[in-house]
């Protein structure tokens, strides 16, 4: 049973497409994120979102937009793709607690061409 | 303002020998520090956290870290160096919860057989 999961794997796809990678936690966790590790493998967060507040990373761009049909999912939708937006998405969950860790998926591998 | 540090970004180790990843860390409060682990086309694995309870943190396989204060550090070590040991090691602050972890860059450990 996985416990965070996402999909797709992999996406290849063109620019000026618009995308949506889907993520699941069966943790019964409070809070939901999404990461993006670039080649370098920094990570950086761009949104945490629970059933109280949508936080959002300044820095990214308005054509990522994460929605939320349930407290057990987070799916990201990203338009008008660009070559930059290549990158390992990662999502993962937590419960609200100041301590608790972050329980990630496996990645979804972007490649924009 | 938090911040973490990851002196080297590639550690090599001979099979057997000790593992020393090292991390400092900046933050204006006591911090919640977590040692994260990254196997090839996985996500983030929770090594172990430190969370005041006891300044020596045992985590999973074998690997554990201790908390000082004075050096502002929080490095990783293990006794004796695995193949399976082999992948990508981020340490991570946290001041207020989960929704605000900064991760370091990250230290790639090769083992050498």
């Amino acid at each position: 049973d996985t416990a965070v999961s996402q999909t797709p794997k992999y996406l290849v796809t063109q620019m000026g497409n618009d995308k949506s990678i889907k993520c699941e936690q069966n943790l019964g966790h409070d809070t939901m994120y999404w990461y993006k590790q670039d080649s370098k493998k920094f990570l950086k967060i761009m949104f945490s979102y629970n059933n109280k507040e949508l936080i959002i990373n300044e820095t990214v761009p308005n054509r990522f937009s994460p929605k939320s049909p349930d407290k057990a999912h987070l799916n990201l939708h990203i338009n008008s793709l660009e070559l930059g937006d290549s990158a390992v998405y990662f999502c993962a969950s937590s419960q609200e607690l100041s301590n608790s860790p972050l329980h990630f998926g496996n990645g979804t591998r972007l490649t924009v061409t | 303002a938090q911040s973490v540090t990851q002196l080297g970004s590639h550690v090599s180790v001979s099979e057997g020998a000790l593992v020393l990843l090292r991390c400092n860390y900046s933050s204006s409060v006591p911090p919640y520090l977590f040692w994260y682990v990254q196997y090839p086309n996985q996500g983030l694995q929770l090594l172990l956290k430190y969370t005041s309870a006891a300044t020596l943190v045992k985590g999973i396989n074998g690997f554990e870290a201790e908390f000082k204060k004075s050096e502002t550090s929080f490095h990783l070590t293990k006794p004796s160096a695995h193949m399976s040991d082999a992948a990508e090691y981020f340490c991570a602050v946290s001041q207020t919860g989960a929704n605000n972890l900064f991760f370091g860059t990250g230290t790639r450990l090769t083992v050498i057989p």
